[in-house]
């Protein structure tokens, strides 16, 4: 089977542009999970989803940050605009049970460089 | 809430030595425990989870962990690393939610 696919893995874009990193999950799993990871901060819970249904977003660092789950296949981050400060690696993750108790699965992360 | 403290930001051990890394956690029920390593330019892979039952869980990798509730500790050890072990070490803990909270992160490093 093949893990959560995350498109692009390397993003490198101006200032103000806006970008949209996607995730694939894992066939037949319920939750998705999007994590940023900085030196700074670690890896951070931004928002998670249960049956493409938002249910968490209270770690969306602001407006300019928003995330979709329009099927159970495929899900969506974008900000826009964005800005240096949002450089970082960005994962999504995906389980198949409620995720505090059962292991997340992850993907390779997209590495988000804004100049 | 929950947290979960990893004290060592940096272990450096040589190649062929044991391996403990610290972990403490904070939560005010039974918790889930996990350890998960990420590889440079990789995702997180779990490596071991502690739920119930028997408090010394092995893991991939020769990796185990022992849960200790007294000291709210769960502890990762290696009796013999590899150099193929230098990397990121991650514990987490989970509960009554949806959510994994992360610790911060050790960094492994190996001398040869």
């Amino acid at each position: 089977d093949a893990g959560v696919i995350q498109s692009p893995r390397h993003e490198v874009t101006e200032m103000g542009q806006e970008v949209t990193l996607r995730c694939k999950p894992i066939s037949g799993h319920d939750y998705l999970f999007w994590y940023r990871q900085t030196m700074m901060r670690g890896l951070e819970l931004l928002i998670y989803f249960n049956n493409n249904v938002p249910i968490d977003d209270s770690g969306m660092p602001e407006d300019r940050f928003s995330a979709k789950m329009p099927n159970a296949s495929f899900s969506t981050l974008k900000i826009q605009p964005s800005e240096p400060r949002d450089s970082a690696v960005y994962f999504c993750a995906s389980s198949p049970l409620a995720g505090g108790l059962n292991e997340q699965f992850f993907g390779p992360g997209t590495r988000l460089t804004v100049l | 809430a929950q947290s979960v403290t990893q004290p060592d930001i940096h272990i450096t051990v040589s190649e062929g030595a044991s391996l403990e890394l610290r972990c403490n956690y904070s939560y005010g029920a039974t918790p889930y425990l996990f350890w998960y390593v990420q590889s440079p330019g990789q995702g997180l892979q779990l490596l071991l989870k502690y739920f119930s039952g028997d408090t010394l869980v092995q893991g991939i990798k020769g990796f185990e962990a022992e849960f200790k509730r007294s000291q709210s500790s769960f502890n990762l050890r290696k009796p013999s690393v590899h150099w193929s072990d230098a990397a990121e070490y991650f514990c987490a803990v989970g509960g009554g939610d949806d959510k994994i909270i992360f610790g911060k992160g050790t960094r492994l490093h190996i001398l040869p």
